[in-house]
């Protein structure tokens, strides 16, 4: 198994521009979630799934999309890139379980660090 | 609303040093779940462990332990006779769950560098 797998690994954006950040798991997870690393501030929710075709908002959305059209793949669209969104982003994935309120450990790529001139 | 802090931002220490992170949380769920993830400079953000709310027991796994007190809302990580290969971002979560159901959402504490020198 390759797990998590994030592309591009690094990339330079002048503002404005749209990119999307590839991810990948081959584990069959259910659940699949962006985050974005910022110094001092952790990780924060992008975007998250809880299956395909199912996408919801997390802590900080704007200027991102998402799908999820097959359980392998979670694509996030930068619309238009601003400096603001300078940061390194991870993708992750996790089992859901059969049992109701069990919380499995995420699986996280090995993030794209993203630069936005 | 639910908060993780990890109110040390940076720690330093000599090689076989014990040291503790602490983690704090915040949360109304009566079922939750902590984690830990070690992130080394390499960049990548590896699973250190994961407790559920029923279950206080601490854990050891080798230098490596865990204290879990709901009474505080803390989770604490400490890590016995240390080396420089622990120096890494070390991160304490929370899971983020409605009701019985779960989402896949992680609330992330700031995180806490560790040096260990030589």
């Amino acid at each position: 198994n390759a797990g998590v797998t994030q592309t591009p690994k690094f990339q330079v954006l002048k503002t404005g521009q749209s990119m999307t950040l590839q991810c990948a798991q081959d584990m069959n997870h259910e659940y699949m979630s962006w985050y974005r690393q910022d110094p001092g501030m952790g990780l924060r929710l992008i975007h998250y799934s809880v299956g395909a075709g199912i996408t919801d908002q997390g802590e900080v959305p704007n200027g991102y999309n998402v799908s999820r059209s097959t359980t392998e793949d979670f694509p996030l669209r930068l619309l238009s890139a601003a400096p603001s969104q300078t940061s390194v982003y991870f993708c992750a994935s996790s089992y859901a379980s059969e049992l109701a309120g069990v919380y499995n450990e995420q699986f996280f790529g090995p993030g794209t660090r993203l630069t936005v001139l | 609303a639910q908060k993780v802090t990890q109110a040390q931002t940076e720690i330093s220490v000599v090689e076989k040093e014990d040291v503790t992170l602490d983690c704090v949380y915040e949360t109304r769920d009566t079922t939750y779940y902590l984690f830990w993830y070690k992130q080394p400079p390499s960049g990548e953000l590896v699973f250190l462990i994961r407790r559920n709310s029923f279950d206080e027991q601490n854990e050891i796994s080798g230098r490596y332990s865990w204290n879990f007190q709901k009474s505080t809302s803390s989770f604490n990580f400490t890590i016995t006779a240390s080396q420089v290969v622990d120096s890494a971002v070390y991160f304490c979560a929370l899971s983020e769950a409605y009701g019985s159901s779960n989402t896949g959402k992680l609330i992330f504490g700031q995180g806490t560098t560790l040096q260990v020198k030589p």
